[in-house]
């Protein structure tokens, strides 16, 4: 079964404003990951964040864990064009591999 | 480095046909994966590798089998291929240390199958 669900399921925006995705898990994890995919491609690592950790940056990304909620958010700050894509969260309930969820497109318009 | 390498890109298959999608890495991973993604679903593990001549079961191994004889190159077969198994695969690599924590995870571009 899917371990991550990512929520909103689409976002649509306008240029330059913020994007925030959550994503939602069922049991306990060591880390997080978040991945882009541009339409027809691979999937790219964002980030990892572990579980002993709140909040993490990298350039326009942050992304926080709340360990007691099971959640994490992806925030994308300064939103371009370049950024439509679909973002996944990815979890390693069965370590080695990684647990991902459905998904969130995000549209990102000039 | 090329990185993950998937073959071929596309395939057309007929229910009941055999083939085998090739995934090779340059990075010396230890590590590699199967996933399959279809609309609305996420990417889903099909199977995993720790190691040259391992192989485990992921969530939706049926239909499948693999096989990595070579540290670089995991296969994924299909003996009977079914309409279900219209996805696009992908293959996966990652370093792992042996910890208790996950290591990013490098993926190809990706194989789109259709099975008529």
């Amino acid at each position: 079964s899917q371990q991550g669900e990512e929520d909103p399921q689409a976002l649509s925006i306008q240029e330059g404003e913020n994007a925030t995705m959550n994503c939602s898990y069922k049991t306990s994890i060591n880390n997080l990951q978040w991945y882009r995919q541009n339409s027809g491609r691979g999937l790219v690592h964002l980030i990892l964040i572990r579980s002993n950790e709140r909040e993490k940056h990298s350039g326009r990304l942050r992304v926080t864990l709340d360990t007691s909620k099971k959640s994490s958010s992806l925030l994308i700050t300064a939103s371009r064009a370049a950024d439509t894509a679909s973002y996944f969260c990815a979890t390693d309930e069965r370590r080695p591999a990684l647990i991902f969820g459905k998904g969130t497109t995000l549209s990102v318009s000039s | 480095n090329a990185g993950v390498t998937q073959t071929p890109k596309f395939r057309v298959l007929k229910t009941g046909q055999s083939m085998t999608l090739l995934c090779a890495q340059d990075m010396n991973h230890e590590y590699m994966y199967w996933y399959r993604q279809d609309p609305g679903m996420g990417l889903r593990l099909i199977h995993y590798s720790v190691g040259e001549g391992t192989t485990a079961k992921g969530e939706v191994p049926d239909g499948y089998n693999v096989s990595r004889l070579k540290k670089q190159n995991f296969l994924l077969g299909l003996e009977s291929a079914a309409p279900s198994q219209t996805s696009v695969y992908f293959c996966a690599s990652s370093y792992e240390d042996g910890g208790p924590f996950t290591d990013t995870q490098y993926f190809g571009p990706g194989t789109r199958l259709t099975v008529l």
